[in-house]
């Protein structure tokens, strides 16, 4: 069965610098996502991807964030100059075209920002 | 605005016992639910899901849950839990009225179940 995948699975980085998270959707789907998940809290939206520009985005994704699909295949989130409560786990979920479907997710990056 | 409601935080029960679990959403169009499954160091798994006909639906594991229209409500349930549902639990919508849109979680209940 196809899946999402992401890399790296937990990434260590140092306050102020750049990180990149990867993610690698389903082949032929269309809408992609990131969410992340700060430890012991919900699930939040992040931003929404379709036809190689941002559908929408939330308040959380300020101008420190960005993402593209630089070669037709990743799905890239950049966090230009991280900080401390950017440490959270980062889903990618991508989703196909059609209202009766299901978002399927990665399995998360966890990243920390010492 | 759209949110999603989850009654419980912490909810421990024993085993064999019944699990409820309370979800209500606040969206007055049409909408795709979801309940997800988050096991103690995993990534989020689907559970269940609901996008039309029969109400009550029913997922992996014995999990099942009704859509109550009328009551905003698609609340999971399970006759009798085992250790191994020990987890976070997430209810999730979808508003349907743009293809592409974001899911909406809910804050999660985290259940333990003793063995």
């Amino acid at each position: 069965e196809p899946e999402v995948t992401q890399t790296p699975s937990h990434q260590v980085t140092q306050m102020g610098q750049e990180v990149i998270l990867r993610c690698v959707p389903i082949s032929n789907h269309l809408y992609f996502y990131w969410y992340r998940q700060i430890l012991g809290q919900k699930v939040e939206f992040l931003v929404s991807f379709y036809n190689n520009e941002i559908s929408e985005k939330s308040e959380i994704f300020d101008d420190q964030f960005s993402v593209e699909r630089p070669d037709g295949s990743n799905f890239t989130l950049k966090i230009r100059s991280t900080k401390l409560e950017d440490s959270a786990m980062y889903f990618c979920a991508t989703l196909p075209q059609g209202n009766h479907n299901e978002q399927f997710f990665g399995p998360g990056t966890r990243l920390t920002v010492l | 605005a759209q949110s999603v409601s989850q009654h419980n935080h912490h909810v421990i029960l024993s085993e064999a016992a019944s699990l409820e679990l309370g979800c209500n959403y606040s969206y007055g169009g049409t909408v795709n639910l979801f309940w997800y499954v988050q096991y103690p160091g995993q990534h989020l798994q689907l559970l269940l899901k609901y996008f039309s006909g029969d109400p009550l639906v029913k997922g992996i594991k014995g999990f099942e849950a009704e859509f109550i229209k009328s009551k905003f409500s698609f609340n999971l349930r399970k006759p009798s839990v085992q250790w191994s549902d020990t987890a976070e639990y997430f209810c999730a919508v979808f508003p349907r009225g743009n293809q592409g849109g974001k899911l909406i979680f809910g804050q999660g209940t985290e259940l333990s179940v003793k063995p």
